[in-house]
């Protein structure tokens, strides 16, 4: 079983500052994919990372997929109290067709 | 466009129930799956399917059944309720099963076992 560990698991923070949140493995996968998850609603994926060392850039969100493709992080810039959510990382490997979740990332940002 | 929709969004169940959460969703997505969701431990695979007439086990599925009589509908099964089985359900569709596929999640049906 292939297993996703996120960190850090809660993070509070103020309106305006940064942050970045991890996704690793000690397995590799062939695509990633980052999800945010309000309350009493489905996840809604953000991006997919598939190249090792990608970077993709959403607005004041940057996501870096590993070299060795065993691990994402995902930055916020200037944070904002929309930001506020559950951030789950999701891997897949050529084997199989499962989908397999880190814990989250619990994020509120305070005004 | 509706999406992925889960009903109940509610339910509590005595233990030894059994119930059924409907899942729909109207992409005509070949792809369906069923995940638990438990505090601190993310999303977790109950059964999966690739096609009509297709499912298979994902990573935690015993107490579940699953069916998958048309591509449109996607039902999971509970058989007889237990308090480990109190969860948060998603239902989860996609145009096929490659990793880069966007999976669209429903709201969640939110089952309480006594």
């Amino acid at each position: 079983t292939q297993l996703l560990e996120q960190s850090p698991q809660f993070l509070s923070i103020q309106e305006g500052e940064n942050l970045t949140v991890y996704c690793n493995s000690s397995s590799v996968f062939s695509s990633l994919q980052w999800y945010r998850q309000e309350p009493g609603e489905g996840p809604v994926l953000l991006v997919t990372v598939v190249t090792g060392g990608e970077v993709k850039k959403l607005k004041r969100l940057t996501f870096q997929f590993g070299d060795a493709r065993k691990d994402s992080s995902l930055h916020i810039t200037a944070a904002q109290p929309g930001d506020t959510g559950l951030y789950l990382c999701a891997g897949s490997s050529n084997a199989g067709n499962m989908l397999t979740f880190g814990g989250g990332t619990r994020l509120m940002v305070k005004p | 466009n509706a999406g992925v929709t889960q009903t109940p969004k509610f339910q509590v169940l005595k233990t030894g129930q059994s119930m059924t959460l409907q899942c729909a969703q109207d992409m005509n997505h070949e792809y369906m799956s069923w995940y638990r969701q438990d505090p601190g431990m993310g999303l977790r695979l109950i059964h999966y399917s690739v096609g009509a007439g297709i499912t298979d086990q994902g990573e935690v599925p015993n107490g579940y059944n699953v069916s998958r009589s048309t591509t449109e509908d996607f039902p999971l099964r509970l058989l007889s309720a237990a308090p480990s089985q109190t969860s948060v359900y998603f239902c989860a569709s996609s145009y096929s099963f490659r990793g880069d596929q966007p999976q669209h999640f429903g709201d969640g049906t939110r089952l309480s076992i006594l």
